[in-house]
């Protein structure tokens, strides 16, 4: 059963319009969502965040939007840029004890900015 | 910002030996470890999660007599490959977690068996 599920494998978009990244859960205990950026044969590195508690953080050209009704969440990057080809994976995890534990991640999408 | 060292970046092995992975967090105490494998095309399966000085909890699934999970300080845990098959053959990657801070991964290791 997978709880994090990003149903795009991939997206093409040109450079300077926007990309629009999907994510779904199923597990209503998330409470904490997190967009990562992965090179091929590099780890993945951190993007941006949001908690439940908002339904919109924005740092710079990325912005997360969550909507927990439909426990869907959203990362748009404008403008994009040939450098933001990369997998992007959305990750979920739910507060136990006080603190958040264990991250479970979607599939990725492969984004690709075409100059 | 933290960071975490992960080595080797690439090994190359001979079935039925043994291979170790190490993670560090540089620059902050990771009370919380994680590692995970990375297939074709898939998400990033969590593996385990070990806290400094206690036994690792295995994800549903994991063979813990065959990756060995050591988390002996609060910077540094190793993940050992027993006895490696081709099937093993995957990247595997760690992620340190400081108290209620965030997530740090490191940059992974390729592993082939041959």
């Amino acid at each position: 059963d997978q709880q994090v599920k990003q149903n795009s494998p991939s997206l093409s978009v040109q450079e300077g319009r926007i990309s629009i990244l999907n994510c779904d859960y199923t597990n209503s205990m998330f409470d904490y969502f997190l967009w990562y950026k992965k090179y091929p044969a590099e780890g993945p590195t951190f993007l941006i965040s949001i908690s439940s508690i908002k339904d919109k953080n924005e740092d710079g050209r990325f912005t997360v939007f969550l909507n927990k009704s439909a426990k869907h969440l959203s990362l748009h990057i404008v403008p994009s840029q040939p450098g933001d080809s990369a997998v992007y994976f959305c990750a979920a995890s739910a507060t136990v004890g006080g603190s958040n534990y264990k991250l479970t991640f979607g599939k990725g999408t492969l984004l690709t900015v075409n100059p | 910002g933290a960071v975490v060292s992960q080595h080797p970046s690439r090994v190359i092995c001979k079935s039925g030996t043994s291979v170790k992975i190490e993670c560090r967090s540089l620059d902050f105490q990771a009370t919380t470890m994680f590692w995970y494998r990375q297939f074709p095309k898939k998400s990033l399966m969590l593996m385990a999660t070990s806290n400094e000085g206690s036994k690792a909890t295995y994800e549903q699934g994991v063979e813990k007599d065959k990756f060995l999970i050591n988390h002996a300080s609060l910077t540094l845990s190793t993940l050992t490959v027993t006895s490696a098959h081709p099937e093993d053959s995957s990247f595997y990657i760690c992620s340190a977690k400081q108290g209620a801070g965030g997530y740090t991964f490191g940059s992974g290791t390729r592993l082939t068996v041959v």
